[in-house]
């Protein structure tokens, strides 16, 4: 099983549509947890830290459940610039080396 | 958020000749930078993880005596790409973090062609 892994996708969803992403890791130890995006032939750019309460920004919820060793990430009324690949990065326990997952991709369409 | 800079952004070089990528923090302390490369239409592959005053950790098939990392100082890494290969052609980013628990930053990346 791999670290972190996320269904690669495409997600193809009509603005204005609500769409979440789930990212499970194998490491129960793991600390740290964040989504990223990446734009085609961009560096990764940091959405939204998540942490054990969950947290919110704007159209962005991100949720962790230890438990089920999940992360999710939610976006509402979604816009065309929203298209991109969402990446989950966990930080594993001990050493807070971050593993990615393979990204999701998702589209936007008008 | 904090600002990581690269340098260069894209770089074509000849095989067998090396090829420096420096990563900077430009507004923040980095206890930590990492490197990574990216194959077309691939996942982000760490190659190496970089303390400041110490040997970086290498990831498990990633040659280090062909990979050189320096990270001389709290915000200045660099990767050396020795004998370059038409292989090693790829997208190499850095990325740096405050303290362990905290989130990386990424540097734009540098493309390498090796012809």
């Amino acid at each position: 099983r791999k670290e972190v892994e996320q269904d690669p996708g495409p997600f193809n969803v009509p603005e204005g549509a609500t769409v979440a992403f789930n990212c499970t890791y194998s490491n129960s130890a793991s600390q740290s947890f964040f989504w990223y995006r990446q734009d085609c032939r961009k560096e990764p750019k940091l959405l939204m830290s998540v942490y054990s309460s969950g947290n919110e920004d704007g159209r962005f919820t991100a949720q962790l459940n230890r438990a089920s060793q999940y992360i999710s990430l939610l976006i509402r009324d979604s816009k065309l610039s929203d298209s991109a690949t969402y990446l989950c990065v966990v930080n594993r326990g001990g050493s807070y080396i971050p593993t990615f997952g393979r990204g999701t991709s998702l589209i936007v369409h008008p | 958020g904090a600002v990581v800079s690269q340098h260069p952004s894209w770089v074509i070089c000849k095989s067998g000749t090396s090829v420096k990528i420096e990563c900077r923090s430009l507004d923040f302390q980095a206890t930590t930078m990492f490197w990574y490369r990216q194959f077309p239409k691939q996942s982000l592959m760490l190659m190496a993880t970089s303390n400041e005053g110490s040997k970086a950790t290498y990831e498990q098939g990633v040659e280090k005596d062909k990979f050189l990392i320096n990270h001389a100082s709290l915000t200045l890494s660099t990767l050396t790409v020795t004998s370059a290969h038409p292989e090693d052609s790829s997208f190499y980013i850095c990325s740096a973090r405050r303290d362990p628990g905290s989130e990386q930053y990424f540097g734009p990346g540098t493309r390498l062609t090796v012809t």
